[in-house]
């Protein structure tokens, strides 16, 4: 079957850095999506990986290893607005997103 | 970038009642549109996905009947939820592609459905 694995929640602390990892296994693969969503808002679109390494953007990057099936995404110079849920969902071989269900992430000052 | 307008924000409606959500793609054409539901503090749910012109595909579970879906053009789909009742109350997100197979999908500002 198709499944994706993200944990549940992680706690971090303002101004450090932190690492969200997915795990997916899916029928073919056509890319890995990284979406931000704060309470009671629609999902944004942060990062889309298709081949290996790490792509970065400002404060966020996302990696990808596809023999591992395996992502992350590395948010540094933590804020407090960061506090939100990070989405995994990869795109199967008939480009149907699976959705991870989400790590909150807490910040503390 | 890519816009996807929804709307209305939030609705309450009386059980029995039928709601319809909108949702627009503004600066691109949108083929396909897909619908989400979202329960407090769940991830997402595919409900259904819409395409221009065509039968919306409904995911397994999801009653087609109180459901219905219309993309009558590439930049409009609608969702709407027939006779309404108060387990429908939810959280209702569209989402459009810009276009191509990888690229990313931009989401609506979701719709707040309160039944009561």
């Amino acid at each position: 079957g198709q499944n994706i694995d993200q944990p549940t929640e992680m706690t971090a602390t303002e101004g450090a850095i932190v690492q969200i990892n997915c795990t997916y296994q899916t029928s073919g693969f056509n890319g890995l999506f990284w979406y931000q969503q704060h309470a009671g808002e629609a999902p944004t679109f942060l990062s889309y990986n298709v081949l290996d390494g790490l792509e970065e953007k400002g404060r966020f990057s996302s990696f990808l290893s596809r023999s591992k099936g395996y992502s992350y995404l590395l948010l540094k110079e933590l804020q407090m607005k960061d506090s939100a849920s990070y989405l995994c969902a990869a795109l199967d071989s008939n480009y149907q997103l699976i959705w991870g269900a989400g790590t909150k992430l807490i910040i503390k000052p | 970038g890519a816009v996807v307008s929804q709307h209305p924000s939030w609705v309450i409606c009386k059980s029995g009642t039928s709601v319809k959500i909108e949702c627009r793609s503004l600066d691109f054409q949108a083929t396909t549109m897909f619908w989400y539901r979202q329960f407090p503090k769940q991830s997402l749910m595919l409900m259904a996905t819409s395409n221009e012109g065509s039968k919306a595909t409904y995911e397994q579970g999801v009653e087609k009947d109180k459901f219905l879906i219309n993309h009558a053009s590439l930049t409009l789909s609608t969702l709407t939820v027939t006779s309404a009742h108060p387990e429908d109350s939810s959280f209702y997100i569209c989402s459009a592609g810009t276009g191509g197979d990888n690229s990313p999908l931009h989401f609506g500002n979701g719709t707040r459905l309160t039944v009561t």
